[in-house]
């Protein structure tokens, strides 16, 4: 099996950007996805591809790729933004969610 | 609308049996990639099992042996019959369906499995 790390916590005030990062051997080869979620609310897809955007996903979200790291980043984050984002990306059907990561913002 | 809705959860005995059903609407979910994943109390999500549109299954490590996952084509739901449960299988289930290469990634409400003497 293999491993995802993201940091457990960030912090940020209304406005400014918010950078998640996701880390693994698996995401030099492999698309890596981008998952907020609420409390008690199922994950909801806010990027994919390491980078593409789904349809009704606000245009602050946005993620980018370099090696082993992805990054899902927050431009301009708002208060609805707080949540925890997971990445998730697989190697030889292991599909693996990282640790998450809980976002603040305030 | 594309929906999925879980059903079968519940309270569950150590060493007991539970089947999840997972029913589909709006798309076929044997052309997609459908996956459950779970989350237990105050924790991360973990995924649990996949099968491929092509019918290939996967599972994790920590579930390989007593849980199965299936699909049937003609009611367009995902199952998982979950045996010999443990009490480190308590969690809210989620039922997924997604496309590799595309923003289609839809999820259940999820159902809770509890499993305690």
């Amino acid at each position: 099996s293999y491993e995802l790390t993201q940091p457990s916590s960030v912090s940020v005030s209304p406005g400014q950007t918010a950078r998640i990062t996701c880390s693994g051997d698996v995401l030099a080869k492999k698309y890596a996805r981008w998952f907020q979620q609420k409390p008690g609310q199922a994950p909801v897809l806010v990027i994919y591809k390491d980078s593409e955007r789904p349809s009704g996903i606000p245009e602050r979200f946005s993620g980018s790729s370099s090696g082993t790291t992805v990054t899902l980043t927050i431009s301009g984050a708002q208060v609805e933004d707080e949540a925890d984002y997971y990445c998730y990306s697989a190697t030889d059907n292991n599909w693996v969610f990282g640790g998450g990561t809980k976002l603040t913002v305030l | 609308e594309v929906q999925l809705v879980e059903s079968g959860g519940g309270l569950i005995q150590p060493g007991g049996s539970l089947r999840l059903s997972c029913a589909a609407s709006g798309f076929t979910v044997s052309n997609n990639y459908v996956s459950w994943v779970r989350q237990a109390p105050g924790k991360g999500l973990e995924w649990v099992s996949i099968i491929y549109s092509g019918g290939s299954t996967y599972y994790a490590d920590s579930v390989k042996g007593r849980f199965t996952i299936s699909r049937d084509n003609s009611k367009n739901t995902l199952y998982l019959q979950m045996n010999s449960l443990r009490a480190e299988d308590t969690a809210v289930y989620y039922c997924r369906s997604w496309e590799l290469l595309s923003g289609m990634d839809v999820w259940g409400q999820g159902t809770t499995v509890t499993v305690s003497s």
